[in-house]
């Protein structure tokens, strides 16, 4: 149980085009919905916590106009990079939550998407 | 704020002998524990979590993680390493009542014949 799926696993894009990577909880329903980068050998860094119906919360840095999150559904939440450029090149990985009332405190995580912009 | 150290930025071990990853952490309340294991370009596996009673905790593959509060430590012990454990480790900390998770920079585990 608690599987998380992120599509596409991978994606190339040209410069100033935008890319959306969706995030489904295949067999339980997210409250709530995290979203991270990955750099290469580096560590994961939270980009926003995301609470289905209401608007993400971005953490400090993060560009809300850039990197914008959708949490339409309790299975569904979509990360859209707009206009990117080779910086945004990175390893996006997302994680879902039943929320704090289900009992489990704890995210699973999706499998991740490799992003890179020509 | 809450943060996590993971001192070793790598690690080699030899197949067959104990492994030990260091994870020290800061957080102002009681926290909840997590170690991931990452293959390479692969999201995170959850490994075990710590969130309370006994602080030997038993997870997958072998893996087992020690609770010391007095130490602010959570470290990742396997007592034989084999050459499919080679992989980044991230230990994490939340919080009770549902927080966001902070990483640790991760542990790199190479794996020697």
């Amino acid at each position: 149980g608690a599987v998380v799926s992120q599509h596409p696993s991978r994606v190339i894009c040209k410069s100033g085009t935008s890319v959306k990577i969706e995030c489904r909880s295949l067999d339980f329903q997210a409250t709530t919905m995290f979203w991270y980068r990955q750099f290469p050998k580096k560590s994961l860094m939270l980009m926003a916590t995301s609470n289905e119906g209401s608007k993400a919360t971005y953490e400090q840095g993060v560009e809300k106009d850039k990197f914008l999150i959708n949490h339409a559904s309790l299975t569904l939440s979509t990360l859209t990079v707009t206009s990117a450029h080779p910086e945004d090149s990175s390893f996006y990985i997302c994680s879902a939550s039943p929320g704090p009332f289900s009992g489990i405190n704890e995210q699973f995580f999706g499998p991740g998407t490799r992003l890179t912009v020509l | 704020a809450q943060s996590v150290t993971q001192p070793d930025i790598h690690i080699t071990v030899s197949e067959g002998a104990s492994l030990e990853l260091r994870c020290n952490y800061s957080y102002g309340a009681t926290p909840y524990l997590f170690w991931y294991v990452q293959s390479p370009g692969q999201g995170l596996q959850l490994l075990l979590k710590y969130f309370s009673g006994d602080t030997l905790v038993q997870g997958i593959k072998g893996f087992e993680a020690e609770f010391k509060r007095s130490q602010s430590s959570f470290n990742l012990r396997k007592p034989s390493v084999h050459w499919s454990d080679a992989a980044e480790y991230f230990c994490a900390v939340g919080g009770r009542g549902y927080s966001t998770l902070t990483f640790g920079k991760g542990t790199m585990l190479l794996v020697s014949p």
